[in-house]
């Protein structure tokens, strides 16, 4: 039980444009999806915390109108990378929680994204 | 605020000895700890967590993890690694409320023969 998913595994887009990446959990509802970046070699840094049917809450220093976070429902959320550039390249992981008192998240297993 | 320290960078073990990764933490409260094992492009697994109780907790893998409070310690342990093992180890602790997870930097283990 508790799988996350993550779609596209991988992808590569042009600089300028935008990319979809979705997070779903597949067998429980997830009432907070979290979003991380992780650069080689390093850490996860938390971009984001979304509740569902609600604004998402972006740490700082990530800028919202570039990483549009939608959780759109209790078991998806989805990050959109506008106007993508070589530096937004990346390993995308999301997260969710159950919800409740429960602190456990569930990981997705990640999007690489290259903008060339 | 919350923050994580996992000295150890990279870690070289043999295989069958055992592997210990070290963990501190700083934390006004009681802290929720995880460790979670990521291989290399995948996401991130869980290996055990500590959220009150004993303070040893057996994980999966074979793994296990001791919180000491007077250390504001939680260190992973293995008694005989596998190459399978091989990976990078991350300490995570949770902040009460808003339920985020702070990491540290991770260390990696690799498994020589």
């Amino acid at each position: 039980g508790a799988v996350v998913s993550q779609h596209p595994s991988r992808v590569i887009c042009k600089s300028g444009t935008s990319v979809k990446i979705e997070c779903r959990s597949l067998d429980f509802q997830a009432t907070t999806m979290f979003w991380y970046r992780q650069f080689p070699k390093q850490s996860l840094m938390l971009m984001a915390t979304s509740n569902e049917g609600s604004k998402a809450t972006y740490e700082q220093g990530v800028e919202k109108d570039k990483f549009l976070i939608n959780h759109a429902s209790l078991t998806l959320s989805t990050l959109t990378v506008t106007s993508a550039h070589p530096e937004d390249s990346s390993f995308y992981i999301c997260s969710a929680r159950e919800g409740g008192t429960s602190y456990e998240q569930y990981f997705g297993p990640g999007t690489r994204l290259t903008v060339t | 605020a919350q923050s994580v320290t996992q000295p150890d960078i990279h870690i070289t073990v043999s295989e069958g000895a055992s592997l210990e990764l070290r963990c501190n933490y700083s934390y006004g409260a009681t802290p929720y700890l995880f460790w979670y094992v990521q291989s290399p492009g995948q996401g991130l697994q869980l290996l055990l967590k500590y959220f009150s109780g004993d303070t040893l907790v057996q994980g999966i893998k074979g793994f296990e993890a001791e919180f000491k409070r007077s250390q504001s310690s939680f260190n992973l342990r293995k008694p005989s690694v596998h190459w399978s093992d091989a990976a990078e180890y991350f300490c995570a602790v949770g902040r009460r409320g808003d339920y985020k997870l702070s990491f540290g930097a991770g260390t990696t283990v690799t498994v020589r023969a």
